[in-house]
């Protein structure tokens, strides 16, 4: 059974170019997450997805940082330009129902992907 | 100030010992969450939990909702569970659906 499915697990950039992330849902998980996490901050909700549409975008930091999710099977996380202080660990997560509701229905997060922007 | 606190920040243990990690949260919940990283960055879901308490193995997660205070518990302690324990509280209402969390606790258990 595959799990959360997340790539590139490593990224290395340049200053200013363009960032894209990827993410593959558990199959029939109809909310998909994205987190950045970093030693300043710890985790933060990035944006969640339900259905495919965009519920909750309000911890995308800014302009810069837009997600999609064209089907129930694929989303991508861009930033552009980047800049140094992006560099952080960006984790995808899916679940069934949306976190705190149905019994025993945890997110289940992606490995991560390692993003360092030099 | 964060809607949610953990404590303590880090916890070092010898083999065999007894764990407690606590979190404090400040918002209107419908569940909280205990998720552990370990080393390699994986996040895995350990217990979501709205009252009472639940058991795993040897680990324990209670919840007390008119104190907003949940505890995590390692009993019989060992080295393969040293890594960092991350509390998270999904947010009610209007909120439903974000995730809250804590700064996380890392936990290394020496053998």
């Amino acid at each position: 059974d595959a799990g959360v499915i997340q790539s590139p697990r490593h990224e290395v950039t340049e200053m200013g170019q363009e960032v894209t992330l990827r993410c593959k849902p558990i199959s029939g998980h109809d909310y998909l997450f994205w987190y950045r996490q970093t030693m300043m901050r710890g985790l933060e909700l990035l944006i969640y997805f339900n259905n495919n549409v965009p519920i909750d975008d309000s911890g995308m930091p800014e302009d810069r940082f837009s997600a999609k999710m064209p089907n129930a099977s694929f989303s991508t996380l861009k930033i552009q330009p980047s800049e140094p202080r992006d560099s952080a660990v960006y984790f995808c997560a899916s679940s069934l129902t949306p976190p705190g509701t149905g019994i025993n229905q945890p997110q289940h997060f992606g490995d991560g992907t390692r993003l360092s922007i030099l | 100030k964060n809607e949610v606190e953990q404590s303590p920040q880090n916890l070092t243990a010898q083999e065999g010992e007894f764990i407690t990690i606590n979190c404090s949260y400040s918002v209107g919940i419908s569940a909280l969450h205990w998720l552990q990283q370990h080393p390699g960055g994986g996040i895995v879901s350990l217990f979501m939990l709205s009252s009472g308490k639940k058991k795993h193995g040897r680990l324990i997660a209670t919840i007390n909702i008119q104190e907003k205070h949940s505890s995590l518990h390692i009993t019989a302690s060992h080295p393969r569970d040293s890594a960092v324990y991350i509390c998270a509280v999904s947010g009610g209402g209007s909120t439903l659906g974000r995730l809250y969390f804590g700064r996380g606790t890392q936990l290394t258990v020496w053998p």
